[in-house]
């Protein structure tokens, strides 16, 4: 069974651009969380998506958006990218809307420049 | 809210050797769950073991264990028998049950020496 997948792997882009990540998650599930890793704040929840709504949203602004499509890969977006947002967003997925096991991907790594 | 605090500085240890990470917890809610996740150089999050609020038993996941003390509100992991390959960061995690969001600790950093 295929894991999660997340691409691209690795970015890089200039303060004010947008970025869009994508996240596939195992076959079969049907939520899809994102994480943002920087050194100084840890992980932190962006937001989780089940069945393609939006059921729980983390404390970031506006500028961190996502959504799923009906074979929940997910994707977010950001906007008017911060030198902040330089992190990795990690993925995750689990089976149905409250599983002890949810399985990351191996994230997208972000610099802004 | 949930906090999860975790302070040990990074940890040395020797290959064959067992090792502690401590976490202790903060939580409002009666119901919740524990998680531990390791995170090699590679940058993904791997699964490790699980404990329920009301699970009374310790969990265990092969070399992995989890000492549950609910009044303290801690949640150790105990690896036993150490291997190289379980040089990593450590994190602990917890969520409301019946949530899907995941409230992390700082991490502990452990390098197994042979």
């Amino acid at each position: 069974k295929a894991g999660v997948t997340q691409t691209p792997r690795y970015l890089i882009k200039t303060r004010g651009q947008q970025v869009t990540l994508s996240c596939s998650p195992i076959s079969g599930h049907r939520s899809v969380s994102w994480y943002q890793q920087t050194p100084g704040q840890g992980l932190q929840f962006l937001f989780e998506y089940f069945s393609e709504t939006q059921r729980n949203k983390g404390n970031f602004p506006g500028r961190f958006s996502g959504r799923q499509f009906s074979n929940s890969r997910s994707e977010m977006n950001v906007s008017t990218l911060e030198l902040g947002d330089s992190a990795l967003y990690l993925c995750a997925s689990s089976l149905s809307g409250y599983s002890y096991e949810q399985y990351f991907g191996p994230g997208t790594r972000l610099t802004v420049t | 809210a949930q906090k999860i605090t975790q302070t040990q500085p990074g940890m040395f240890v020797q290959e064959k050797e067992a090792v502690t990470l401590d976490c202790t917890y903060d939580t409002s809610d009666q119901s919740y769950g524990l998680f531990w996740y390791k995170q090699p150089s590679s940058g993904e999050m791997i699964f490790l073991i699980y404990q329920g609020s009301y699970d009374e038993q310790n969990a265990t996941e092969g070399r992995y264990s989890l000492n549950f003390q609910k009044a303290r509100k801690s949640a150790n992991l105990v690896i036993s028998a150490s291997q190289l390959g379980d040089s990593a960061m450590y994190f602990c995690a917890m969520s409301r049950y019946g949530n899907n969001r995941l409230a992390f600790g700082k991490g502990n950093q452990v390098v197994v020496i042979p």
